[in-house]
């Protein structure tokens, strides 16, 4: 069975960090690449971060950047995310993703994030 | 950075009828790169359409994707108890940028 399943969810105060990790199975996970995604209470999503399937191209959130950092390790079949310098305004659902997708004569084809962890909660408050 | 609009905020229809859900972006946007996604209340999000016209794999053909340039479209033909929820569309760049998302309610 496909799975992801996201750990590291906890409550943590303004300005302290934490990581997160995405457990995935049930496919080759060293050739696709991953996205980190995070739903606010009651609010609607957020993309996160992306990382290439090597690892060789990573991109940010303007929100994030500079304090959060993506990272794999294909030989454990692991996504995380290091979150540092916590505000208020991070606490959500973070959610990782596996996206889908192919370059075909050159063009790179999306065919969207098809698999999804549950998600892990993330409480940022004093 | 491409801003996506969706419309409208909240639908309200009965089971049987048909749903239309708009994405709008702020500048032309390629077909290959626009998404669409349902999300349930506790629910991680399921990916419905890709290429602004595919369905994914297991969706049911009630649901079609149309558009190209700045907007977009959601069709459910026939709405059934299970579709009311919220709707995502989302397009891939160097970011990924979601809408603000569609509520599909009973009317």
């Amino acid at each position: 069975e496909v799975q992801l399943v996201e750990s590291g969810g906890g409550l943590v105060q303004p300005g302290g960090s934490l990581r997160l990790s995405c457990a995935a199975s049930g496919f080759t996970f060293s050739t696709y690449s991953m996205n980190w995604v995070r739903q606010a209470p009651g609010k609607g999503l957020e993309w996160v971060s992306y990382i290439s399937s090597s690892g060789n191209t990573i991109y940010y959130a303007d929100s994030v950047k500079g304090r959060f950092t993506i990272s794999r390790d294909n030989a454990k079949n692991s996504l995380s995310l290091q979150m540092n310098s916590l505000r208020d305004e991070d606490t959500a659902v973070y959610y990782c993703a596996r996206e889908n997708g192919a370059t075909i004569y050159g063009y790179y084809y999306y065919y969207g994030m098809d698999v999804w962890g549950q998600g892990t909660t993330v409480t940022v408050s004093s | 950075e491409i801003v996506l609009t969706q419309s409208p905020g909240t639908l309200s229809l009965s089971p049987g009828e048909r749903a239309t859900l708009s994405c709008r972006a702020s500048q032309s946007v390629s077909s290959r790169s626009l998404a669409w996604y349902q999300q349930k209340p506790g629910q991680a999000p399921r990916l419905l359409i890709y290429g602004a016209s595919s369905r994914a794999t297991g969706i049911p053909d009630r649901f079609s994707g149309s558009g190209s340039g700045t907007d977009f479209t959601l069709t459910i033909s026939r709405l059934e108890p299970e579709d009311f929820a919220v709707y995502y569309c989302q397009h891939y760049d160097s970011s990924r940028t979601f809408g603000q998302g569609t509520k599909v309610e009973i009317k």
